[in-house]
């Protein structure tokens, strides 16, 4: 299996800062990397897909970046909106494993 | 639009059996894998497989293989997830996905949830 680890596993920020996720593939998947929100009570929702890719309607304060094994998810300023847990998820192998997940709260 | 429902919350006691259910609308069902994915409780996301309803062709996460079964009937446009034997451990909240994509696939359509509830 491939493990994907994110870091950190949670992070304090205020409205209007910059952050940056880091997920960490064991071994290369290409560019085969999707970035998810999920809030409390809900089902994930999709915000990059291919590492770089923004899904439609997402804004465009979120971007990724990354390659082979190491891979970022940043937020260039942050919202009140955008507290909430963010997962990586490879799909480069059949099992499309996800990281441990990101707690982003307000400082 | 691309809509997901799964079937309503259970209550379980430990060794009974379950089914739940995801059904797909406005796509092909046939042409795109569904994935589940488990949540337990205040902890984060697991990979469980998928299915392609087309043939029925099904990939497991070793960590759930033998403790679930995959299926689906094209017919009425419907993904299962099932348990013969359930445990405490099961408590979880349990989503379906459309995955999306060839290689490189990300899941960009999901259901409400189901979540399922294990106790004595």
């Amino acid at each position: 299996d491939i493990q994907m680890t994110q870091s950190p596993s949670s992070l304090s920020a205020s409205v209007g800062d910059r952050v940056t996720i880091t997920c960490r593939a064991s071994q290369s998947i290409s560019s085969y990397l999707n970035w998810y929100q999920q809030k409390p009570g809900k089902a994930p929702k999709l915000l990059i897909y291919a590492a770089s890719s923004l899904q439609s309607g997402v804004p465009s304060r979120f971007s990724g970046s990354g390659s082979g094994t190491d891979f970022t998810l940043t937020i260039s300023s942050l919202q009140p909106e955008d507290f909430a847990t963010y997962y990586c998820q490879q799909s480069y192998s059949t099992l499309h494993t996800f990281g441990q997940g990101t707690k982003l709260e307000i400082k | 639009e691309v809509q997901l429902v799964q079937s309503g919350a259970e209550v379980k006691k430990p060794g009974e059996s379950l089914k739940i259910s995801c059904k797909g609308s406005g796509y092909s069902f046939t042409s795109y894998w569904i994935g589940w994915v488990r949540q337990m409780p205040g902890k984060g996301l697991e990979w469980m497989g998928i299915i392609y309803p087309g043939d029925s062709d099904t990939r497991y996460s070793p960590s759930f293989q033998g403790q679930v079964t995959i299926s689906a009937d094209k017919s009425i446009s419907t993904a299962y997830l099932q348990w013969s034997s359930l445990k405490a451990s099961d408590t979880a909240m349990y989503y379906c996905a459309r995955v999306t994509g060839g290689s490189g696939s990300y899941y960009r359509n999901w259901g409400q949830g189901t979540l399922v509830t294990v106790s004595s």
